[in-house]
C-alpha cells in the first residue's frame, strides 16, 4: 500500500518567516491533496495536484509536485498566526481512486 | 448550505458498551468514509463505502461495523471488541472522481471513561 512520510513533523516559526513543509511517497502519486486542520476540528482542503511539475497558489500558500510525481511541498510565505494547524497530504490509491491515504500530518505553531 | 454533519461531537463510553457515532450528508456525494484520528499517527481509513448498500474495510476495520442505507448517512458503531477505541473520529464523503478530495466533517471525539 501507499506510504506518505510528512517532514518536519512539527515547527514552530515567528510571524513573518517563510517555511516549508514536505511530503514523500512510496509510490508515484496520481494526485496529491493538501489538506489543513484546526486541532479538534474537520480538515479543511487547500490544493489539489496532479501533474508532474505542477505549481498552484493561493494567497501565501504554494504547493508543488515534482517532475517524479513523488514528493510535494507545500510552501508558505510570510507566515501570520491564522497559518497555524496542522497540515496533511492524502494521495489516492492507485486501484481505487476514490481511496485517500494521509500523512502523520506536520504540526505548525506561528509565534506572534 | 451543502454540508457533512458529524454527532455527538464529545462521546463518553463505559468499557464493554457499543456505542454508534453519526455522520450526514446533503451533498449528494456517491462514496463516504470514516478515519480514525490518533496523536502522532495521522488519519487512518477505518471503513468507506462506495454505493448505497455495500461497504469495504480500511486499513483498521477490526472492532468496528458500519452501514450505508441511505446514500446521506454512514454510521460507524465503535463495538466492544475494539480494544482501544479513545480516539478523535473524521468522517468525510466525494465523489468517485473529484479535483477537490474529500469534504471532512468536524469529528468526534470518544473518550472510554
Amino acid at each position: 500500500s501507499q506510504e506518505l512520510e510528512q517532514s518536519p513533523q512539527s515547527l514552530i516559526v515567528q510571524e513573518g518567516k517563510n517555511l516549508t513543509i514536505n511530503c514523500t511517497s512510496s509510490k508515484t502519486l496520481y494526485g496529491l491533496y493538501w489538506y489543513k486542520q484546526k486541532y479538534g476540528e474537520g480538515l479543511i482542503f487547500l490544493m489539489m495536484l496532479q501533474k508532474g511539475g505542477e505549481e498552484k497558489s493561493h494567497e501565501k500558500i504554494t504547493a508543488k509536485l515534482d517532475e517524479k510525481k513523488q514528493q510535494s511541498s507545500l510552501h508558505i510565505t510570510a507566515s501570520q498566526p491564522s497559518h497555524a494547524g496542522i497540515y496533511l497530504c492524502g494521495a489516492p490509491e492507485e486501484t481505487s481512486g476514490s481511496r485517500l491515504t494521509f500523512g502523520e500530518g506536520t504540526q505548525l505553531t506561528v509565534n506572534p | 448550505d451543502g454540508g457533512i454533519t458529524q454527532s455527538p461531537k464529545y462521546l463518553f463510553r463505559k468499557e464493554g458498551q457499543n456505542v454508534t457515532l453519526s455522520c450526514e450528508q446533503n451533498l449528494n456525494h456517491d462514496a463516504m468514509y470514516w478515519y480514525r484520528q490518533d496523536p502522532g499517527q495521522g488519519l487512518r481509513l477505518i471503513y468507506y463505502s462506495q454505493i448505497v448498500n455495500d461497504f469495504q474495510k480500511g486499513d483498521i476495520a477490526e472492532g468496528y461495523s458500519v452501514s450505508r442505507e441511505k446514500k446521506e448517512s454512514f454510521p460507524l458503531t465503535v463495538t466492544s471488541a475494539q480494544k482501544n477505541p479513545t480516539a478523535f473520529y473524521l468522517c468525510a464523503s466525494s465523489i468517485l472522481i473529484s479535483n477537490y478530495g474529500y469534504t471532512f466533517g468536524s469529528g468526534t471525539r470518544l473518550t472510554v471513561v
